[in-house]
């Protein structure tokens, strides 16, 4: 299994364009989460999603928006990147909700300029 | 009030000490903890998860809760070199949605040869 896999690994935007930051688990898990991590910070959670075609805001969904057609698929869309985007994007899933062990991928690291 | 409180570091301890990382949390109704640990560069990774009060061990880990208290920590005995790391804990927020796992800024462990 390649658990939770995110591309790509690094991405420079210019202000205003867009993006989107893909994630795939083999998992079969239900749960589904993009956080941010910026430096010398925690991870903040920006959306999940508990389940194909049901997706809800986290902490921080302002600029970002989901979708997810599949169990296995979570793609994070950024519209109009902005310099306050700047950070390090983790993807993750669960078998169930955030009681159970959460699996991260790789992240990816966004620089917007 | 800040919801998930650490220190952050960085703890330095010699190769073959014990290490103690501290975690509060604000939300009294709190019901899972997870200690995560992260390596420069790299994803969070779960390494001990306590769900009631008291001791949890887990080879040279161990987790301790006291709900009372609005505590938990991990003990990392005989500290090896490879420990070094930040270490995140993580806390579900009570009454929320399922998404919610709120993540503490993480403590720099340094263990010196």
């Amino acid at each position: 299994n390649a658990g939770v896999t995110q591309t790509p690994k690094f991405r420079i935007l210019k202000i205003g364009q867009s993006m989107t930051l893909q994630c795939t688990q083999d998992m079969n898990h239900n749960y589904m989460y993009w956080y941010r991590q910026d430096p010398g910070m925690g991870l903040k959670l920006i959306y999940y999603s508990v389940g194909a075609g049901i997706t809800d805001k986290g902490e921080v969904p302002n600029g970002y928006n989901v979708s997810r057609s599949t169990t296995e698929d979570f793609p994070l869309r950024l519209e109009l990147a902005a310099p306050s985007q700047t950070s390090v994007y983790f993807c993750a899933s669960s078998w169930a909700g955030s009681s159970n062990e959460q699996f991260f991928g790789p992240g990816t690291r966004l620089t917007v300029l | 009030q800040k919801e998930v409180e650490q220190n952050s570091g960085p703890l330095s301890v010699p190769e073959g000490a014990i290490a103690s990382l501290n975690c509060t949390y604000s939300d009294r109704g709190s019901q899972s903890f997870f200690w995560y640990r992260q390596y420069s560069g790299k994803s969070p990774e779960l390494i001990m998860s306590i769900y009631s009060n008291g001791d949890k061990e887990d080879g040279r880990f161990t987790a301790q809760l006291n709900k009372a208290s609005q505590y938990v920590s991990l003990l990392i005995r005989d500290s090896q070199p490879s420990d070094s790391a930040t270490y995140l804990c993580a806390v579900t927020r009570y009454g929320g949605s399922q998404g919610n796992l709120i993540f503490g800024k993480g403590t720099k462990l340094s263990v010196k040869p």
